[in-house]
């Protein structure tokens, strides 16, 4: 079964800071990734995601993630973090089955952010 | 438009007092699944189906059950609830594929005292 390691629990920043949030998984063979976002009372938002191809995938809200296979992570990027991105971010994997079969979408355990004005 | 609808949004009930939430969606999706939240857990999976009649544990679903008699419902059911099962609730639907992701309800705060 796959898991997916988030690194930072809680990461306060002042605005027009930068922002990487680290991703690790662990599965031997190809994932499907993505980025989620949960503002404070709301559901979850799909903030990005990696199927193939150009490892570089931009999100909405200016995010953007990089997947390295060679490392199995997946980090979130944000040049410049604004008071409104504060929020809790989940990154998930789930194995890329062909053709039918079941769909184990794994999370992280969430890495809060609260930006400071 | 395109979604997947939970109710109730917020519920407060006691031990033991029998409870279900519902979840629909309307996209025609074979794949469903219940997730609850916790802090400092991140989501973790209840249970699943794959389709109609056809469910399955995930990682965390002692004191649950869920029934799919038909593609669009997929409701979580509380028998006797506990304390240990207030959480966040989220449903999920996935279409089939290979290359898909999955679209979430707006969740269930629950509260059992």
């Amino acid at each position: 079964a796959q898991s997916v390691s988030q690194h930072n629990h809680h990461v306060i920043l002042s605005e027009a800071a930068s922002l990487e949030l680290g991703c690790n998984y662990s599965y031997g063979g190809t994932v499907n990734l993505f980025w989620y976002v949960q503002y404070p009372g709301q559901h979850l938002q799909l903030l990005l995601k990696y199927f193939s191809g150009d490892p570089l995938v931009k999100g909405i809200k200016g995010f953007e993630a990089e997947f390295i296979k060679s490392k199995f992570s997946f980090n979130l990027r944000k040049p410049s973090v604004q008071w409104s991105d504060t929020a809790e971010y989940f990154c998930a994997v789930n194995p890329a089955y062909s053709g039918a079969g079941s769909y184990q979408l794994t999370f992280g355990k969430g890495t809060k952010l609260s930006v400071i004005p | 438009e395109a979604q997947v609808t939970q109710n109730p949004r917020y519920l407060i009930t006691v031990t033991g007092k029998k409870l279900t939430v519902t979840c629909s969606q309307n996209m025609n999706h074979e794949y469903m699944s219940w997730y609850r939240q916790d802090p400092g857990l991140g989501l973790r999976q209840i249970y699943y189906s794959m389709n109609v009649e056809v469910t399955d544990k995930g990682d965390v679903p002692e004191g649950y059950k869920v029934s799919r008699k038909e593609k669009r419902n997929f409701p979580l059911i509380l028998e006797s609830p506990s304390p240990n099962q207030t959480s966040l609730y989220f449903c999920a639907s996935i279409p089939r594929g290979m290359n898909t992701e999955a679209f979430f309800g707006q969740g269930t705060r629950l509260t059992v005292v």
